[in-house]
């Protein structure tokens, strides 16, 4: 099976400085997803990437796909505390339109 | 469009009691999925339909657990008999056609604790 792994597992930063988090797989990665979560809630979706050396900007975070690398990328310009949540990648390895999540990267935005 | 709703939010039982959780999907989507998720961990597949059709189960899913989508609208998951380690937020998503062209959405979730 597929295993996803995220770093790093937990990010503090302070308000208006850039992060970024990565998720890495075990298996080729042929489509990724990026969802944040916020605690005690569901899941938001926020980008797919679909094909090698893709990058797709929302606000102020861009996904980048690098599937020579399997791994993918997100990264926040000057971070909010809007932005302070679990960041959850996943792919579906076999196309089989079943999810494999990764354990997420925990974001923290000190104001 | 109102979006993936769960019910309940939250759900304290004691072990060994049944409890049931329901999804209402966005009305459009043909597919509807359950996921697990614990804490610290990344949602974890546990079944998922295309219409009324039971497509797949993960064998997370034991016999304790049954889900239903009877009309191929809302979707049912209940547990049988209780355990502590059922403790969890159950999640629910849907999606119209292929998820790699679409994604999923995601229900806000059901929290069950098992005392």
């Amino acid at each position: 099976s597929q295993e996803l792994e995220q770093s790093p597992q937990s990010l503090i930063v302070q308000e208006g400085k850039n992060l970024t988090i990565n998720c890495t797989s075990s298996k080729t990665l042929y489509g990724l997803y990026w969802y944040k979560q916020k605690y005690g809630e569901g899941l938001i979706f926020l980008m797919m990437l679909q094909k090698g050396g893709e990058e797709k900007s929302h606000e102020k975070i861009t996904a980048k796909l690098d599937e020579k690398k399997q791994q993918s990328s997100l990264h926040i310009t000057a971070s909010q505390p809007s932005h302070a949540g679990i960041y959850l990648c996943g792919a579906d390895p076999y196309g089989n339109n079943r999810l494999a999540f990764g354990k997420g990267n925990q974001v923290v935005v000190i104001p | 469009d109102t979006g993936v709703s769960q019910n309940p939010r939250h759900k304290i039982t004691k072990r060994g009691q049944n409890v049931t959780f329901r999804c209402d999907p966005i009305s459009e989507h043909n597919r509807l999925y359950w996921y697990r998720q614990t804490l610290g961990q990344g949602p974890e597949f546990l079944t998922y339909f295309q219409n009324e059709a039971q497509l797949e189960k993960s064998r997370l899913l034991s016999d304790r657990f049954s889900a239903e989508r009877p009309k191929g609208s809302f979707s049912t998951l209940e547990i049988q008999r209780t355990e502590q380690g059922d403790s969890a937020m159950y999640l629910c998503a849907s999606s119209l056609g292929g998820m790699l062209t679409y994604g999923y959405t995601f229900g806000s979730g059901t929290r069950l604790t098992v005392v």
